[in-house]
C-alpha cells in the first residue's frame, strides 16, 4: 500500500531564510508525487507535481520540489521565504487501482514564517 | 467563475438528523471526489466518482451516501448524524481520461458541526 509521511508537524522559519518542508513516500511502483498548499479555511492549492522526468520541478509561488529516487523523498523547497507562504502544505501520492487515481495525503507541515 | 463550489459553506446541526452537502464543478472534469479533513487536519478519501459511476469507495458508514446526477456534480447525503462527524468535508474533481498525473482541484469546504 502507498503511504507519505511528512516528519516535521510545524516549520518555523526567518523571512527572506530559505526554506524546506519534508516529505518521504512509499508505492510499490513508479510514483506520482504532488504538493498542495491550503490556507485558513480554504480548500487545497495545487502547487507542483512530479510524474516522470527532471528531478527538479518547479511551481507555483517560486516554490519547487526535489525527487530522490533512492532516499525516496520529495522535499518542497523554497530559496526565501515570505510570511505569506505560511500556511499548512501537503505531499501526496498517487497510484491506480482498477485503472483510476487514488490519492494518499501526508499529515500535513504547518509553515510559520517570522517576519 | 467558481472552478468547485460547495454549499453551504457552514453545516450545524443536531445529532440524528440528515443533511446533505452539495458540490458543482466548472471544469469539465470527469472525476469528483469526497475528502473528510478532521480536527487534526487529517485528510482521508471517502468516496470518488468517474462519469457517474462509483470508482473509489473507502471505509465509510453506510450513513453517508454520495449521489452523482451528471459529471458536474457530486453531492453527499449523510444520515442519523453523529458527533464524531463533524469534520470538514472537501468536494474536488480531476480529469483522468486521457491525461497523466492530473491534479485535484479542491472546494472551499464545508464545515459541519453536529451538536
Amino acid at each position: 500500500a502507498q503511504s507519505v509521511a511528512q516528519p516535521e508537524d510545524q516549520v518555523n522559519v526567518a523571512e527572506g531564510n530559505p526554506l524546506t518542508v519534508k516529505c518521504t513516500y512509499s508505492v510499490s511502483g513508479n510514483p506520482y508525487l504532488f504538493w498542495y498548499v491550503q490556507y485558513p479555511n480554504r480548500g487545497l492549492q495545487f502547487l507542483l507535481k512530479y510524474i516522470t522526468g527532471d528531478n527538479l520541478v518547479k511551481g507555483s509561488y517560486g516554490f519547487e520540489a526535489e525527487f530522490n529516487k533512492s532516499q525516496t523523498s520529495f522535499h518542497l523547497k523554497k530559496p526565501s521565504a515570505l510570511v505569506s507562504d505560511s500556511a499548512l502544505y501537503f505531499c501526496a501520492v498517487r497510484e491506480k487501482p482498477g485503472g483510476y487515481q487514488k490519492v494518499t495525503f501526508g499529515t500535513g507541515t504547518k509553515l510559520q514564517v517570522i517576519p | 467563475d467558481t472552478a468547485v463550489s460547495q454549499t453551504p459553506k457552514y453545516l450545524v446541526t443536531q445529532m440524528g438528523n440528515d443533511k446533505s452537502i452539495k458540490c458543482e464543478q466548472n471544469l469539465g472534469h470527469d472525476t469528483m471526489y469526497w475528502y473528510k479533513q478532521d480536527s487534526k487536519k487529517f485528510l482521508k478519501i471517502m468516496f470518488s466518482y468517474n462519469n457517474k459511476e462509483l470508482i473509489i469507495n473507502e471505509t465509510v458508514p453506510n450513513r453517508f451516501s454520495p449521489k452523482s446526477p451528471d459529471k458536474a456534480h457530486l453531492n453527499l447525503h449523510i444520515n442519523s448524524l453523529e458527533l464524531g462527524d463533524s469534520a470538514v468535508y472537501f468536494c474536488a474533481s480531476s480529469q483522468e481520461s486521457g491525461f497523466q498525473g492530473s491534479p485535484l482541484h479542491f472546494g472551499n469546504g464545508t464545515r459541519l458541526t453536529v451538536t
